[in-house]
């Protein structure tokens, strides 16, 4: 299995709601990883877990809380959105042994909107 | 801090024509990534380029780099519509858990 997983694909919110977005891999990866993709952009990273400890927050808003419960899955908590927040958020995996990190692999994405 | 220039940004082509798509990078990297983008889906890994000289090739896209220029280059041969997309290169480095260093994407447009 060499699938990265996401649900849901697509996800409309109001500001006051709170939604989750959810991860999965099977494929023993121990880094995974959120990004946000806006239109005509490239992915910026998010947030980084290396063996489900968060090893890198790149200054995110606190409206957004990842959680990494086990190996195999990767959440992300919303909470409060602005309209701005609206983007295909990826998710992606990659083997790490604590030292090296290997090629990331990507899930289909969520298309966020935020209403 | 480690920093990839992709040109061009935009290119429209021709079907049947060749052209070639260029990422510069700023500091050694370990390994150099080529990705497809269509609009409003994920990204599709295309290559991995892990060594000076590195050449790989699927299809119609061929991708080769250069460590000591850091620079690699993706080559369409004789376009067709189907590669209409947006490209990106991204770069890392082995070592800890560094961020994956994304290009601005080429857009590619393939027309009749």
């Amino acid at each position: 299995d060499t699938e990265v997983t996401q649900t849901p694909k697509h996800l409309v919110m109001g500001m006051t709601n709170k939604k989750s977005l959810k991860c999965e891999q099977h494929m023993g990866h121990r880094a995974m990883y959120w990004y946000k993709q806006k239109a005509k952009k490239p992915p910026e990273l998010m947030f980084v877990y290396s063996y489900e400890k968060l090893s890198i927050n790149e200054s995110v808003p606190s409206r957004f809380s990842p959680e990494c419960p086990n190996s195999s899955l990767l959440n992300l908590h919303l909470h409060a959105l602005q309209p701005e927040d609206s983007a295909l958020y990826l998710c992606a995996s990659s083997q790490f042994t604590g030292t090296a990190s290997y090629e990331q692999y990507f899930g289909p994405g969520t298309r966020l909107t935020v209403t | 801090e480690l920093k990839v220039e992709q040109n061009p940004l935009f290119l429209s082509m021709q079907e049947g024509k060749n052209y070639t798509i260029y990422c510069n990078y700023s500091t050694t990297s370990d390994r150099l990534y080529w990705y497809r983008q269509d609009p409003g889906k994920s990204l599709e890994s295309l290559f991995v380029l892990l060594s000076n000289g590195a050449v790989k090739q699927e299809g119609r896209l061929m991708a080769s780099l250069d460590t000591k220029a850091r620079l690699s280059t993706l080559h369409i041969t004789a376009a067709v519509h189907d590669l209409s997309a947006t490209y990106f290169c991204a770069v890392d480095i082995l070592s800890g858990n560094t961020p994956l260093v994304f290009g601005k994407g080429t857009r590619l447009s393939v027309i009749a």
